[in-house]
């Protein structure tokens, strides 16, 4: 099946200085590419998504891009702030669509 | 618009009880999921429903039953709980399959001693 990993496990950064969190996964037949943010004791929530024909999406100060042929995708998080300190979730879509595979989440922590 | 809503919050079970975790959702979406979310392990599919009236074994299903109720209600149980079933749950749901956007319920904090 699907095997997502992230990497790293944790990120530190001062604040204003970026972040970049990579996601490898395994099927080849996955199209549909998510991140989610989960802040302490609060549910997961979409923060931003590219699908297999896309290569690249921004939205502010976060972004992620798609390498499909390695297989890898990552989110870019510039002038981070301390409100970005969060566990962040990668995941891939499964051969189907009904289901995603998750990694484990990466913890990031924005130093003020 | 409450989006996904869980009950309950909180819960303590002692081993061999058995409980119901209930969700519903208000967005008119076709797929509801069930997560379970461990320190370390991410976000594990227990069961999910792909529309109303089907149900599917996720990656961790041993020890839990569903049922869709209705389309907007899916609901989780556990017959007879483990400690090992100690674990924050997550009920998800999307309008069509996990390749739009999920939205997920606040959680459920269970804990079986």
């Amino acid at each position: 099946g699907e095997n997502v990993e992230q990497h790293p496990s944790t990120l530190s950064v001062q604040e204003g200085d970026s972040a970049v969190i990579k996601c490898t996964y395994s099927d080849s037949a996955s199209n549909y590419f998510p991140w989610y943010k989960q802040e302490l004791g609060k549910r997961p929530q979409l923060i931003i998504d590219i699908r297999s024909n896309v290569g690249e999406k921004k939205d502010q100060r976060i972004a992620v891009t798609l390498n499909k042929t390695a297989k890898h995708f990552s989110l870019h998080i510039t002038e981070t702030q301390p409100e970005d300190s969060a566990v962040y979730f990668c995941a891939a879509s499964i051969r189907g669509n009904n289901r995603l595979a998750f990694g484990k989440g990466n913890q990031v922590v924005v130093i003020p | 618009n409450a989006g996904v809503t869980q009950t309950p919050k909180f819960q303590v079970l002692k081993t061999g009880q058995s409980m119901t975790l209930q969700c519903a959702q208000d967005m008119n979406h076709n797929s509801m999921y069930w997560y379970r979310q461990d320190p370390g392990m991410g976000l594990r599919l227990i069961y999910y429903s792909a529309s109303e009236g089907t149900t599917d074994k996720g990656e961790v299903p041993n020890g839990y039953n569903v049922s869709r109720l209705n389309k907007r209600e899916f609901s989780l149980r556990l017959e007879s709980a483990a400690p090992s079933q100690t674990s924050v749950y997550f009920c998800a749901s999307s309008m069509t399959g996990m390749n739009t956007e999920a939205f997920f319920g606040q959680g459920t904090r269970l804990t079986v001693v």
